[in-house]
């Protein structure tokens, strides 16, 4: 069975720094995705960033972008110029290709300060 | 544009009393549908998919049943709450096929 693991409870950053979230999973499959997904205070998830795979050219979004080192099953989180609205927990999740399931960690709380 | 509605965003309830929670999507056809639960401080559990009316898969045995009567309806049901019930619930959908799914703003669930 697939796993995902968020070893960093919480983490804090000042305001306009930059931070790194870490993430592990473990699985046999190949073909497969990863997500980033965000839950402010309003507690509705929002996706962050989405990785496929079989895709070796990492992520990016904006000031978020991912460390995806496939054969180490590691997929980390990187968010620049860290602003106040980035205060919330974030969610590594991951998919097996063809399948609708959504494997959750269990999440990394980010504070910023000012 | 899609959009995902959930209610209600809070609801308390006695033990033993009967649920239903409403999920609606806008802008899509036929999309996949999804509840999931998160208990306090913790991730999100799957609870039941739907690839189209009708049809519910469950993933975790419990007292939630799930129930999908419109293409872009789908209402999780229990006829009688326990307390380990309560939770924050969302719904989420995704295309078909599509491997990115998109949350709703969630309902709050305290059981008393």
């Amino acid at each position: 069975a697939q796993t995902v693991t968020q070893s960093q409870p919480e983490m804090s950053v000042q305001e306009a720094e930059t931070v790194t979230l870490s993430c592990t999973y473990d699985t046999s499959e190949s073909n497969y995705y990863l997500f980033w997904y965000k839950q402010p205070p309003s507690r509705q998830m929002i996706l962050v960033i989405r990785q496929e795979a079989y895709k070796q050219q990492n992520a990016t979004e904006n000031r978020f972008s991912v460390n995806f080192q496939k054969a180490a099953k590691s997929f980390s989180l990187k968010i620049s110029d860290s602003q106040l609205g980035d205060t919330a927990m974030y969610f590594c999740a991951f998919m097996k290709h063809h399948t609708d399931k959504l494997i959750f960690g269990t999440g990394t709380r980010l504070q910023v300060f000012p | 544009s899609q959009t995902i509605h959930q209610w209600p965003a809070t609801l308390v309830q006695p033990v033993g009393s009967p649920l239903s929670l409403e999920c609606t999507v806008e802008g899509t056809s036929n999309p996949n549908l999804y509840w999931y639960r998160q208990a306090a401080g913790r991730g999100l559990q799957l609870l039941f998919y739907s690839v189209g009316i009708g049809q519910i898969s469950s993933e975790v045995p419990q007292n939630l049943s799930a129930s999908r009567p419109q293409d872009r309806q789908f209402i999780l049901s229990s006829k009688k709450l326990l307390l380990s019930d309560s939770g924050f619930y969302l719904c989420a959908w995704s295309d078909v096929g599509g491997d990115t799914q998109y949350f709703g703003p969630g309902t709050r669930l305290t059981v008393l």
